[in-house]
């Protein structure tokens, strides 16, 4: 089956700290892979996505690199903010599945100033 | 566009009572799922359904069944609240299966108690 195992939390970090939650995988077929952001009281909103190998997702700072061989895709921005504390999720879809996505159990960020 | 909507927001049942969650999205989507959110325990797929006119079970069922409506509608329905099933449950759609960059679009959530 398809699993993904995200580097458990909670972590925190002072403001303008180099972040990295690692993010790893197994899947049947080729999955995408996707990190999603949970802010408090809110539902989960994509944050970047990548489709193959070596793929380099990004937004708002934030980058993730699709790695086939090591079966990754780690989080990372260089300089996080107070705004950035959030929940975070790694994710897979695997097209042969009817959709489904499958999630890790989320990574909670908490940016002290 | 409003996206992902669900009502209610917020929910408070006894046991034995029963409801149902509503969930619809305006994007032409055509699947779409329900998820339980438990502290430490991530997304739990509930039930799920990938186009119109089909539903499937996910991970965990057990106590709830669901209506795809029509391709905007899909809602979840508890027949019998237990406290166990006191969680918070998003909503979530997607285009068809097999598109690549199928990320889901997710509701703000139901936050449900069963006392």
């Amino acid at each position: 089956g398809n699993s993904v195992t995200q580097m458990e939390g909670p972590v925190t970090l002072s403001e303008e700290a180099f972040l990295t939650i690692n993010c790893t995988y197994t899947a049947t077929g080729y999955p995408s892979l996707f990190w999603y952001v949970q802010y408090p009281g809110e539902g989960l909103q994509l944050l970047l996505k990548a489709t193959k190998a070596d793929d380099k997702g990004s937004n708002k700072g934030f980058e993730a690199t699709y790695r086939k061989e090591t079966t990754s895709f780690h989080l990372e921005k260089g300089s996080v903010q107070v705004s950035d504390s959030a929940v975070y999720f790694c994710a897979l879809t695997v097209n042969t599945n009817a959709g489904k996505s499958t999630f890790g159990d989320g990574t909670t960020l908490t940016v002290k100033p | 566009n409003a996206g992902v909507t669900q009502t209610p927001k917020f929910q408070v049942l006894k046991t034995g009572q029963s409801m149902t969650l509503q969930c619809a999205q305006d994007m032409n989507h055509n699947s779409m799922y329900w998820y339980r959110q438990d502290p430490g325990m991530g997304l739990r797929l509930i039930y799920y359904s990938a186009s119109e006119g089909t539903t499937d079970k996910g991970e965990v069922p057990n106590g709830y069944n669901v209506s795809r409506l029509n391709k905007r509608e899909f809602s979840l329905r508890l027949e019998s609240a237990a406290p166990s099933q006191t969680s918070v449950y998003f909503c979530a759609s997607s285009f068809e299966p097999g598109v690549l960059y199928n990320e889901q679009f997710f509701g703000p959530g139901t936050r449900l108690t069963v006392l």
